[in-house]
């Protein structure tokens, strides 16, 4: 079946730099883009960026360019997404989304960032 | 970008329907047929519940049906029940290859 395994929970702290990872199995990785999305404590979801997976074409969102940046390895079916110059305000759970046609149908289990002095 | 508009709660009792609504604009909910939603209980990652503004994906209970007017997209869930108690999101695609999401709107079943 279609699974995204992401990896463990991070801290950081202030103005370092998190990559987080991915693991896609059960299906055709390059045939579909993978989105990021982001969930603060007790707050709503937000959409940070997409990728396709073949050709590692990127669009994120205005709010974090310069700070994100999302690839993929092929060769392990694998997504990550680094963010540089992490704040108390980048502390959330962080997704990794499959996007069937403009639908996000699975999601990975989330991983906790939590950036703390 | 900012994000789509969802009434921060609703609440209903079992066996009534609930709306929520989620406004956007010209630019995203009403130009594009890409408004989808999901529903997430505490802890849990998002699930998906209505994709391409009405479609329901397999394995998805009847009671939940969505549709669109203008900029404003809207989920219904009819005969609602105790598991139903959950946060909703709506999202629409907003051009440009981006997406944005709705704020989110708490369920209580009373």
């Amino acid at each position: 079946q279609v699974q995204l395994v992401q990896s463990g929970a991070e801290v950081k702290k202030p103005g370092a730099s998190v990559k987080l990872s991915c693991k896609a199995s059960g299906y055709t990785f390059i045939k579909f883009y993978m989105h990021w999305v982001r969930q603060a404590p007790g707050r709503g979801l937000e959409w940070m960026g997409i990728i396709n997976p073949d050709g590692g074409s990127t669009t994120y969102t205005q709010t974090l360019e310069g700070r994100i940046t999302m690839t993929t390895d092929t060769s392990t079916n694998t997504l990550y997404m680094e963010l540089s110059g992490l704040d108390s305000k980048d502390t959330a759970v962080y997704y990794c989304v499959r996007d069937t046609l403009g639908v996000f149908d699975t999601w990975g289990q989330g991983t906790l960032v939590s950036v703390s002095s | 970008q900012s994000a789509l508009t969802q009434p921060a709660s609703v609440s209903g009792s079992p066996g009534q329907s609930i709306t929520i609504s989620c406004t956007g604009t010209s630019s995203d909910i009403g130009i594009y047929f890409l408004v989808s939603w999901y529903q997430q209980h505490p802890g849990e990652a998002p699930k998906l519940l209505i994709h391409e503004v009405s479609k329901r994906p397999s394995g998805v209970s009847t009671r939940f049906s969505g549709s669109k007017s203008g900029n404003t997209a809207s989920l219904t869930i009819s005969g609602l029940q105790a598991e139903d108690e959950a946060n909703y999101y709506c999202c629409s695609f907003a051009g440009s290859n981006t997406w944005m999401f709705g704020g989110g709107t708490k369920v209580t079943v009373l």
